[in-house]
């Protein structure tokens, strides 16, 4: 049972454009959400989180989106830069991030110059 | 910043050996670590919730007694994988939990390669 889901597992855009990324999940107890960045043999990097008392967490380049009634939250990265090539993973838990994580599957972002 | 760190980076072991990973929190104290592993082109998936001082709770289908841990200290967690077999060989991630705020977030390390020959 995949209680978050990341259905595109891949995204190319163009230098300078918005990428956004999307995730969706089942568990209507989960009440935190994660974004992080991850290369290729190196642990995850913490990119961005939101608590579902809000709808919008913005920090510089990234902002992520979270709709409740949709059970849906997508990351916003714009401008896309070539360093941001990377795969993402969206992760959620339950009672404010004290529980464990359950991640997505991950989405594949390449940034074309 | 936040920063995990994981000791060795890669290992490569002989088939019934035992290996010992080593998580440490760096800049902060954590009472509670977390222990994934990941295959190729997968995603990361929990093998057990490490808290300091106590017995580790494991994730359904995971052996306990096979991957022994050992939360030690606010800073230190290690993974013992016993008796090593080649499908035990993936890229194991800890990742530490930072109290702060109203929610806290896990800070993850930059993982250990596992090759069982």
């Amino acid at each position: 049972d995949q209680q978050v889901k990341q259905n595109s597992p891949s995204l190319s855009v163009q230098e300078g454009r918005i990428s956004i990324l999307n995730c969706d999940y089942t568990n209507s107890m989960f009440d935190y959400f994660l974004w992080y960045k991850k290369y290729p043999a190196e642990g995850p990097t913490f990119l961005i989180s939101i608590s579902s008392i809000k709808d919008k967490n913005e920090d510089g380049r990234f902002t992520v989106f979270l709709n409740k009634s949709a059970k849906h939250l997508s990351l916003h990265i714009v401008p896309s830069q070539p360093g941001d090539s990377a795969v993402y993973f969206c992760a959620a838990s339950g009672s404010q991030g004290a529980q464990k994580l359950v991640f997505g599957q991950g989405t594949r972002l390449t940034i074309n110059p | 910043g936040a920063v995990v760190s994981q000791h060795p980076s890669w290992v490569i072991c002989k088939s019934g050996t035992s290996v010992k990973i080593e998580c440490r929190s760096l800049d902060f104290q954590a009472t509670t670590m977390f222990w994934y592993r990941q295959f190729p082109k997968q995603s990361l998936m929990l093998m057990a919730t490490s808290n300091e001082g106590s017995k580790a709770t494991y994730e359904q289908g995971v052996e306990k007694d096979k991957f022994l841990i050992n939360h030690a200290s606010l800073t230190l967690s290690t993974l013992t994988v016993t008796s090593a077999h080649p499908e035990d060989s993936s890229f194991y991630i800890c990742s530490a939990r930072r109290m702060g705020g109203s929610t806290d977030t896990q800070y993850f390390g930059p993982g250990t390669r596992l090759t069982v020959l």
